[in-house]
């Protein structure tokens, strides 16, 4: 199927670390993205990594990538209030070069 | 102005009617998307248009139309509206040249409610 899974809710302490998880289903996608959803607006692109790619870094965020498991994760070092939303993983489809996203986990920050 | 603008931004319609929700673009993408956000189930493809005279169906197809009227103009339609088919709904465009990451830029949402 093209389920692509995370887990609902995570809550941190603002200042700690954030990890946010996902499992994939197509092992030949080019391009793996987290893209970030804030209230009341539509989706944005925060990080992508390439299929050839373990880690990417930029800035606070760490994607890891784990293809012999098809395990995506976003780590959000220094959490602040304003991380507070939804992320959502995707996946480009190879065979039919479509963007299939995830369930989306809402993040929740607090003091 | 939004790239990516989206009318009308929130709907409530009786089960029964005919609704259509607009997109336009002006980023000169040749893809443009219709996806539906439920709280649960993240964001579902609904139809997608790789360019004017090319559609497809996605995941979630039954009950929805879509008209690609220009490359910058993607509309989709709910012939007879039903109260599950409440949700926000988002357009979003791609251009996906070669050595593009496939990055979608997506519109504010259309929030429909159905009665």
């Amino acid at each position: 199927g093209e389920d692509v899974e995370q887990s609902l809710f995570l809550s941190v302490r603002e200042g700690d670390s954030s990890v946010i998880n996902c499992t994939y289903t197509d092992s030949s996608s080019t391009y793996l993205y987290w893209y970030k959803q804030e209230p009341g607006a539509g989706l944005q692109l925060l990080t992508y990594i390439f299929s050839n790619m373990d880690m990417k870094q930029d800035q606070r965020l760490t994607v890891l990538l784990n293809k012999k498991d098809k395990h995506l994760s976003l780590r959000i070092a220094d959490t602040q209030t304003g991380d507070s939303a939804i992320y959502f993983c995707a996946e480009i489809m190879r065979n039919t070069d479509k963007l299939i996203f995830g369930t989306g986990t809402r993040l929740q920050v607090f003091p | 102005d939004a790239d990516v603008t989206q009318t009308p931004r929130n709907r409530i319609t009786k089960t029964g009617k005919r609704i259509m929700l607009e997109c336009s673009q002006t980023k000169g993408h040749d893809r443009m998307y219709w996806y539906r956000q439920d709280p649960g189930l993240g964001l579902r493809l609904i139809y997608y248009s790789f360019d004017v005279k090319d559609i497809n169906k996605g995941e979630i197809s039954d009950g929805y139309s879509v008209s690609r009227q220009a490359q910058a103009k993607f509309s989709l339609s709910l012939e007879s509206a039903i109260p599950n088919q409440t949700a926000l709904y988002f357009c979003a465009t791609s251009d996906r040249a070669g050595t593009d990451t496939g990055e979608l830029f997506f519109g504010e949402g259309s929030r429909l409610t159905v009665l």
